[in-house]
């Protein structure tokens, strides 16, 4: 069964560090997402991006984010200067739109 | 934003019990899935269900859209059923999910 895949896994970084996430959607879906989850609270919404652009975006979402589809396949999420409540577990998700999000395994991101 | 509510917070049952999970929302919804996180953090499928019911082995769930709410059932519950059981909705018009805060399942042997 095709899947969401992520890497790296674990990321340790300093503050004000720059860091990308990257994630790879299953091939035929269209709406790709970004959530993050902080330890022990619940999942949430970052961005949606949807034919090559931001769909939606919460107010967590500020400059210091941003995402790219730098090619057919990889989809990325920038965070540009670390801080230490930027980490958590950042999750990647796709669908084909309005059916199953399907989400990756992860990249838990450590800022210290 | 929609408000997306979980009971019970956490649940510790004997194995080869059966339990319900509920969740309440807010508004209209064109989208619910559960989902199961395990002791490693991953996000696993279990329905995409935004009305009806389904059933997948031992789990099944039902959605009453117009009462907005959905359960979750676990029979004959097993240790590997232990995490975190998360209900998540999109609104009406949006594709993004909004996650409740969750139920701990602990199954003890």
């Amino acid at each position: 069964e095709p899947e969401v895949t992520q890497t790296p896994s674990h990321q340790v970084t300093q503050m004000g560090q720059e860091v990308i996430l990257r994630c790879v959607p299953i091939s035929n879906h269209l709406y790709f997402y970004w959530y993050r989850q902080i330890l022990g609270q619940k999942v949430e919404f970052l961005v949606s991006f949807y034919n090559n652009e931001i769909s939606e975006k919460s107010e967590i979402f500020d400059d210091q984010f941003s995402v790219e589809r730098p090619d057919g396949s990889n989809f990325t999420l920038k965070i540009r200067s670390t801080k230490l409540e930027d980490s958590a577990m950042y999750f990647c998700a796709s669908d084909r739109g309005r059916e199953t999000q399907y989400f990756g395994p992860g990249t838990r991101l450590l800022v210290l | 934003g929609i408000q997306v509510e979980q009971s019970p917070p956490d649940l510790i049952l004997q194995e080869g019990a059966n339990s319900t999970l509920r969740c309440n929302f807010s508004d209209s919804v064109n989208n619910l899935q559960w989902f199961h996180q395990n002791p490693w953090g991953q996000l696993i499928n279990l329905f995409y269900i935004p009305s009806g019911t389904k059933q997948n082995g031992r789990l099944s769930a039902t959605t009453v859209a117009t009462e907005r709410y959905s359960l979750l059932y676990i029979s004959s519950s097993q240790t590997t059923d232990s995490g975190v059981y998360f209900c998540a909705v999109c609104e009406t018009g949006a594709n993004n999910l909004f996650f409740g805060t969750g139920t701990r399942l602990t199954v003890i042997p």
